[in-house]
């Protein structure tokens, strides 16, 4: 699977995008990008997927450059309780199950 | 709706002792799977299983255990518990669509201190 390179921390500052981003310049034709985040001590909560094309839904925008080296998780109006860790894992989409391979991920500080 | 119940939620243990973190999900989901969490340190797989009476050995599994006997538990089981198993145990469960896993849903975590 590609490995993924993500700052360490960033900060934000309440009501503005928060525009995380994700290299991997290593991922494969048949590997999506996938984002999750960890609140505090939770456990890992499940935010958007992608392979190619752009994709929104109710909690953040994820955008895929073409040559699909890189991605940037938009979250539109950040708020404090978007302070969290946040994971992007590349995962192989063949049938079966799928073992998400976490790194140290981005600590996201939302300041009011 | 539940979703993913880990029981307990912490826990000491003494060295040599052996116990059962429990899961349990409601979503009739066919993928579960045990991940490990130690500080500053990323989710590493243990065990996991693709339906019932199906179990594999994911990233870290020495010293543990698993079964899976219906579809909505999936126990873990530390056989002689050592202070390098000091740590926050996540269960996941997935569902699939034709074949194919999509996102996972994790339980709040299970703390657990070996002393």
């Amino acid at each position: 699977d590609a490995k993924t390179t993500q700052p360490t921390s960033m900060d934000c500052a309440e009501g503005r995008a928060a525009n995380l981003p994700c290299n991997h310049s290593t991922i494969s034709g048949n590997e999506y990008v996938y984002w999750y985040r960890q609140i505090h001590s939770q456990g890992p909560q499940y935010i958007i997927h992608g392979l190619k094309n752009n994709e929104t839904n109710e909690m953040a925008s994820l955008i895929i450059t073409e040559d699909r080296k890189s991605s940037t998780l938009i979250l539109p109006h950040a708020t404090l309780r978007d302070t969290a860790v946040y994971y992007c894992i590349v995962v192989r989409m063949n049938t079966g199950f799928q073992k998400l391979v976490f790194g140290t991920g981005t600590r996201l500080l939302v300041s009011p | 709706n539940a979703g993913v119940t880990q029981t307990p939620k912490f826990q000491v243990l003494k060295t040599g002792q052996s116990m059962t973190l429990q899961c349990a999900q409601d979503m009739n989901h066919e993928y579960m799977s045990w991940y490990r969490q130690d500080p500053g340190m990323g989710l590493r797989l243990i065990h996991y299983s693709v339906g019932a009476g199906i179990t594999d050995q994911g990233e870290v599994p020495n010293g543990y255990n698993v079964s899976r006997s219906t579809t909505e538990d999936f126990p873990l089981r530390l056989l002689s518990a050592a202070p390098s198993q000091t740590s926050v145990y996540f269960c996941a469960s997935s569902r699939t669509m034709t074949g194919v896993d999509t996102e996972a849903f994790f339980g709040q975590g299970t703390r657990l201190t070996v002393v």
